[in-house]
């Protein structure tokens, strides 16, 4: 496709339980980045690679979260043990180095 | 550490009416800026950039903002409102001042154009 995916576009779970939440940038941006939005506020950054290393994870809010990107391409984030308050909109973004951010459509993530 | 504070979170004007929403920053480097829209259930688009060459910079749609360093603004403006402009609006500042790095957002005006 043309633009940035997210899969899937909607995930339901319950506290506890561990999600993955998978990103696929534009072919050739060697950029990507996570942001987290909740309900009313504007996007949170957290974490942003550079090819397959994590440039910048300071925005992670703790260590259930977690981030891959094994190939420099998809990029899968992770959340062990969820909770009701990671409840948001996940967004994934990807650029060519210092461009424009495109972003994907988003995640929708509720924890029951 | 750069942050922005976009000031009201509501603001509404009648259709042909000037569009002003307010941004102001903080920074401890040369900032990058940027606007972004967001329209009901799509996904963030870059309305325009501030990347430390002219302070005045056009973007999509007939928007425009001006960088005034001395006010630490960076205030998004349309001359004529339209219909089609309803939407959230989020200011934007990178967050290590260059272009290649994640940004840090407002809290977004939600735009609203009375007919």
């Amino acid at each position: 496709g043309a633009g940035v995916s997210q899969t899937p576009s909607n995930k339901v779970t319950e506290k506890g339980k561990y999600v993955e939440l998978r990103c696929d940038p534009i072919s050739g941006h060697t950029a990507l980045y996570w942001y987290r939005q909740s309900l009313g506020q504007g996007p949170e950054f957290l974490i942003y690679f550079q090819g397959t290393g994590a440039a910048d994870d300071s925005g992670l809010p703790n260590d259930r979260f977690f981030a891959v990107r094994p190939e420099g391409s998809v990029s899968t984030l992770k959340i062990q043990r969820t909770e009701r308050g990671d409840s948001a909109v996940y967004l994934c973004a990807s650029s060519l180095q210092g461009g424009e951010q495109f972003f994907g459509p988003g995640t929708r993530l509720t924890v029951l | 550490a750069q942050s922005v504070t976009q000031l009201g979170s509501h603001v509404s004007v009648s259709e042909g009416a000037l569009v002003l929403l307010r941004c102001n920053y903080s920074s401890s480097v040369p900032p990058y800026l940027f606007w972004y829209v967001q329209y009901p259930n799509q996904g963030l688009q870059l309305l325009l950039k501030y990347t430390s060459a002219a302070t005045l910079v056009k973007g999509i749609n007939g928007f425009e903002a001006e960088f005034k360093k001395s006010e630490t603004s960076f205030h998004l403006t349309k001359p004529s409102a339209h219909m089609s402009d309803a939407a959230e609006y989020f200011c934007a500042v990178s967050r290590a001042g260059g272009g290649a790095d994640g940004l840090t957002f407002g809290k977004g005006t939600h735009l609203i154009i009375q007919p």
